[in-house]
């Protein structure tokens, strides 16, 4: 079946730094890629989404790289905060399928003040 | 507030007792789903559906039901739970379930399973 990883499961970060979060998918067919963010004891939030044929997309403080060459997605914070602190992951859009998604494991971020 | 709204946030129930949970979205939003999440597996789909009366098997139907007779509900029924169904479940909504298009979750319900 299809994977969605994280290369890493926990990244610390000092307040103030950028943090980058990575992920790898599988299916080169895929053409949809969202990172959430999911706060303790909250569902996952939208953060910012990214096309197939982007290579890059930038919201408020979050950029979205993706390579297609090696089937990889980063996010990257800019000034990390503490209410920065939450478990971030990726979810993969399944070809021709519309709204269904396969979704990462998750990288657990925690802001040092 | 736009929102999605589950209950019961937390249930533990017994083996084979049949049991609902709830989920309730007021966006007037076409698509709904549920998700389920474990330690080490991220989020599966477990059903979804595309309008009312529309529903369709995600990647974990085994063991559930749903219902989708008004648009802004769309509950989860198990109808003989087991354990392995102890799990965190979320209730996701979107607009129109076709790309690009931003899933709202509910605040998940985290079921034990005796």
């Amino acid at each position: 079946g299809e994977s969605v990883g994280l290369h890493l499961p926990t990244l610390s970060v000092q307040e103030g730094d950028n943090s980058i979060i990575n992920c790898a998918y599988s299916n080169s067919a895929s053409d949809y890629f969202i990172w959430y963010k999911q706060e303790s004891g909250k569902g996952p939030q939208f953060i910012i989404d990214i096309r197939s044929n982007m290579d890059k997309r930038q919201g408020q403080r979050v950029t979205v790289l993706l390579n297609k060459t090696v089937k990889h997605l980063s996010l990257q914070i800019a000034a990390t905060q503490p209410g920065d602190s939450a478990v971030y992951f990726c979810a993969e859009a399944k070809p021709n399928t519309g709204n269904q998604f396969y979704f990462g494991t998750g990288t657990s971020l925690t802001v040092i003040p | 507030e736009a929102q999605v709204t589950q209950n019961p946030r937390y249930l533990i129930t017994v083996t084979g007792k049949k049991l609902t949970v709830t989920c309730s979205q007021n966006m007037n939003h076409e698509y709904m789903s549920w998700y389920r999440q474990d330690p080490g597996l991220g989020l599966r789909q477990i059903y979804y559906s595309m309008n009312v009366e529309v529903t369709d098997k995600g990647d974990v139907p085994e063991g559930y039901k749903v219902s989708r007779k008004e648009k802004r509900n769309f509950p989860l029924i198990l109808e003989s739970p087991s354990p392995n169904q102890t799990s965190l479940y979320f209730c996701a909504s979107s607009l129109r379930g076709a790309l690009p298009d931003e899933q709202y979750f509910g605040p998940g319900t985290r079921l034990t399973v005796t």
